[in-house]
């Protein structure tokens, strides 16, 4: 099994929709939980993360995570063209280690 | 900028060339990563420096692949006798190290590698 599973998509979407974008992971010492955003030949950039099961708001996005089921998801609140990019969940034990990425999930939002 | 800058950002070679491939991280930035992206493979861990500390190079994929770097800043990915199957775009990553911390990784906007 490998450490990090995502289903690469591709996901199209109307614009307004509700995306919901998930990850599962082997490795139950996992900390921390961040999600990627990746536009075309650029590098990945951080849009949030939560530490531990939980849930976290960000204005249109929540990351949520479930320790005892190693399953996380972001969910994605009238979704704009502009979201329109690849989403890629990591998992890091901590701040010096190597985080593992997902396969991603290119989104795209229809206008 | 202060952000992670990469060189060359598009690099043609023929099989059997070696490359270099270098990044300049984010100043004060402990930790550099290097990171291999193909298509419909994800991001593909090859070799992490932290501090002064001896590298990880678990994720480097034979012996044709190496880095270096200099100074705890710029570092150097060289790959020698380039085969077609090393075309990717090569990502580079720095972080502040510090094992409190979340491992936010800053990226830069990576080197495309094509091997003809």
């Amino acid at each position: 099994q490998k450490e990090v599973e995502q289903d690469p998509g591709p996901l199209s979407v109307p614009e307004g929709a509700i995306v919901s974008l998930n990850c599962t992971y082997s490795n139950s010492a996992f900390q921390y939980f961040m999600w990627y955003r990746q536009y075309s030949r650029k590098g990945p950039e951080l849009l949030m993360y939560t530490y531990s099961s939980g849930n976290k708001e960000d204005g249109r996005f929540t990351a949520q995570v479930d320790k005892s089921s190693k399953y996380i998801s972001l969910f994605i609140r009238d979704s704009q063209p502009s979201d329109s990019a690849t989403y890629l969940c990591a998992p890091s034990l901590s701040g010096n280690t190597p985080l593992v990425f997902g396969k991603g999930t290119r989104l795209s939002v229809i206008a | 900028g202060a952000g992670v800058s990469q060189s060359p950002s598009n690099k043609v070679t023929e099989k059997g060339k070696d490359v270099e491939l270098r990044c300049d991280p984010i100043s004060g930035h402990t930790a550099l990563y290097w990171y291999r992206q193909s298509l419909g493979q994800g991001l593909e861990f090859l070799i992490y420096f932290q501090g002064n500390s001896a590298p990880d190079k678990s994720g480097l994929p034979s012996d044709r692949f190496s880095a270096e770097r200099t100074g705890g800043s710029v570092s150097t990915l060289t790959i020698q006798r380039t085969q077609q199957e090393d075309s990717a775009v090569y990502l580079c990553a720095s972080s502040l190290g510090l094992s409190k911390n979340t491992g936010e990784l800053f990226f830069g906007e990576g080197s495309r590698l094509t091997v003809l």
